[in-house]
This record gives C-alpha cells, structure tokens and sequence, in this order.
C-alpha cells in the first residue's frame, strides 16, 4: 500500500526566503506525483506535475524534483511572498493506476510579512 | 471558465436523510473522483469513475453510493447519513490518455448530526 509523508508538517518563514517542502512515498513504481496547495475554505489547485520518465518541473517560482529510486520528491519555492501561504500536497497515484491518487498530509506554510 | 462546481457547498442535515451532492465538470473529462478530507486523515478518495456508466471504489466507499450517466456530472449520494459522514468533501476531474493533473471542485462541508 502506498504511503506518502510530508515534512515539516508546519513552516513558518520571513518574506523573500527561498524554502523546500519535502514529500516521501514508499512504492516508487508511480506514474506521475503532483503537488498541489490548497487555501483555507478552497479547494486544491495543481501546482506541478511531474511524470515518472522526468527528473523537475519548473512553474514561475516553483520547482519540483522527483527521485523515484529513492522515494523521494521536493518542492522549492523561491523568493516567498505572504501570496504564498497555504497547505501544500503532494500526490502520487496508487500502484498499478495512473489517477486513484494517495495523499500526504501536507506542510501548511506562513510567510511572514 | 473551465471548472468542477459542487453543490452544495454547506449541508447540515440529520441521521438518515438521504442527500445527493453534485458535481459537473466543463472540461469534457473523462476521469471523475470523489475525495474526503478529514483532520488528521488527509484527503481519502470515496469512488472514482474512468468514464460513463465506469465507476469503482476508493478507499473509504462504505456509505456511499455514485453514478456516472453524463460525462459531466458525477454526483455522490449519501443513501443513509451518519455522523462519521461528517466531513469536507471533494470532487475532481481529469482528461484521460495520459495522466493530466487533477482539477479540484471548491468543497462541500458536510455535518451529519
């Protein structure tokens, strides 16, 4: 069964620092992984999506790495804007599918003005 | 304005009234889920559906029932609510052929009393 971590569960950061938020999950053998954010009351907006065959994906100020062989993904956000504050999720599909997605349980971040 | 629409998105209601919540989707996807997030779970998929009148468990589908007669819509149906149904819950769509990143409906806040 696939599990996935997020680590720090919380962060907390000065505006204009560059930070990471790590997710790890324990069968590598996944499609795709995502990263999505999610604002109080909203729902989640896909932020990246990285296929198996690729290494990062690049959107604006974000950056995701995918290390499948070590069950291992990062997103970095650079320059943090207070814009940024929410619960960050990353996802990667069940084994065996390409689209029954299994959860972290997210790094909720404040960036302080 | 492509998007996933819930309704309701706030429902309290009692023990054993059944209720129905919607989802529709503008996107011509073929893939349509339904989440739900609770504290200290994270998000759980309920059932999911790879196309018209294709539908499939999740994680969590005791209590609940769906069914998918238009590509667009893909309501969830609470035949008997209990107050373990208490929950926020989420629809999703995707395109099919390779794996696009999931849209996200806005949430329903369900509280079962």
């Amino acid at each position: 069964k696939q599990e996935v971590t997020q680590i720090p569960a919380a962060l907390s950061v000065p505006e204009g620092e560059n930070l990471v938020l790590n997710c790890s999950f324990t069968d590598s053998a996944i499609y795709n992984l995502q990263w999505f954010r999610q604002d109080p009351g909203k729902g989640l907006t896909s932020l990246l999506l990285i296929q198996s065959s690729q290494r990062e994906q690049t959107s604006g100020r974000l950056n995701a790495s995918l290390d499948k062989s070590s069950g291992r993904s990062t997103l970095y956000i650079a320059a943090s804007q207070p814009g940024d504050s929410a619960t960050y999720l990353c996802a990667v599909p069940l084994s065996g599918s390409a689209r029954q997605l299994t959860f972290g349980s997210g790094t909720q971040l404040t960036v302080l003005p | 304005e492509a998007q996933v629409t819930q309704n309701p998105r706030y429902l309290i209601t009692v023990t054993g009234k059944k209720l129905t919540v919607t989802c529709s989707q503008n996107m011509n996807h073929e893939y349509m889920s339904w989440y739900r997030q609770d504290p200290g779970l994270g998000l759980r998929q309920i059932y999911y559906s790879m196309n018209v009148e294709v539908t499939d468990k999740g994680d969590v589908p005791e209590g609940y029932k769906v069914s998918r007669k238009e590509k667009r819509n893909f309501p969830l149906i609470l035949e008997s609510p209990s107050p373990n149904q208490t929950s926020l819950y989420f629809c999703a769509s995707s395109s099919g052929g390779r794996p696009q990143p999931q849209h996200f409906g806005d949430g329903t806040r369900l509280s079962i009393l």
